[in-house]
């Protein structure tokens, strides 16, 4: 079965630095992986996603992910945190028709 | 082009009893899929619609049910609500359930149900 693991409740970031939010993956073949974040109130929202090509993907608000097929982590960055980045951030895998989120993992980006 | 929309916003019901939830798509997608969100939690996969049809389940009972019509909107309803109901409903569309591509899925805002 597909799934994956977001490592981190909570990650707290100082505004300008470079951000990371982890994510491991496991798949029975090609991994279909997806980045979606969710601000209070709101429905998901898209970020990027991984089919196949090039390792490096960019996404939506300056966010790109990196996929590692070695260590199997879809791990999602960002070069300078902006405060407006803090929300829930979700990792997630397509199986079939229906897509299987993480737990999730809380951004807290400080002024 | 409009986005996923969902009504209502909140809703409380007692334990026992239903409850009828609704999603427009977005503009030209044929696929509604619909997620439970529990405080804390990823979404979880309740079931999926294409053209009508239901199109693939997740691990929820029975009295999770689902209808979509001819303009491709879809409702959720649940039967004997139970404490355990009480999340973030949401539906998400997409275009097609081609399995070798993929067309993200568009998200809803959720329906927030309380069950008390």
């Amino acid at each position: 079965a597909q799934s994956v693991a977001q490592p981190e409740d909570q990650v707290n970031v100082a505004e300008g630095n470079p951000l990371t939010v982890k994510c491991t993956y496991s798949v029975s073949g090609n991994p279909y992986l997806f980045w979606y974040v969710q601000y209070p109130n709101r429905g998901l929202q898209f970020l990027l996603k991984y089919i196949t090509g090039d390792n490096l993907v960019k996404g939506s608000y300056g966010f790109e992910a990196e996929f590692n097929k070695s260590q199997t982590s879809f791990h999602l960055k960002k070069p300078s945190a902006l405060v407006s980045d803090s929300a829930l951030y979700f990792c997630a895998v397509r199986d079939r028709n229906k897509i299987i989120f993480g737990k999730g993992t809380r951004l807290h980006i400080l002024p | 082009e409009t986005g996923v929309t969902q009504s209502p916003t909140h809703l409380i019901k007692t334990r026992g009893q239903q409850v009828t939830l609704r999603c427009s798509s977005q503009s030209g997608h044929n696929t509604v899929s619909w997620y439970q969100q529990a405080l804390g939690q990823g979404p979880q996969f309740i079931f999926q619609y294409y053209r009508e049809e239901e199109n693939g389940r997740g691990n929820f009972p029975p009295r999770f049910s689902g209808l979509q019509f001819p303009n491709y909107s879809s409702e959720l309803n649940v039967n004997a609500l139970e404490l355990d109901d009480s999340a973030l409903y949401l539906c998400a569309s997409s275009l097609g359930v081609d399995y070798f591509s993929y067309n993200e899925q568009f998200f809803g805002p959720g329906t927030r149900l309380t069950v008390l």
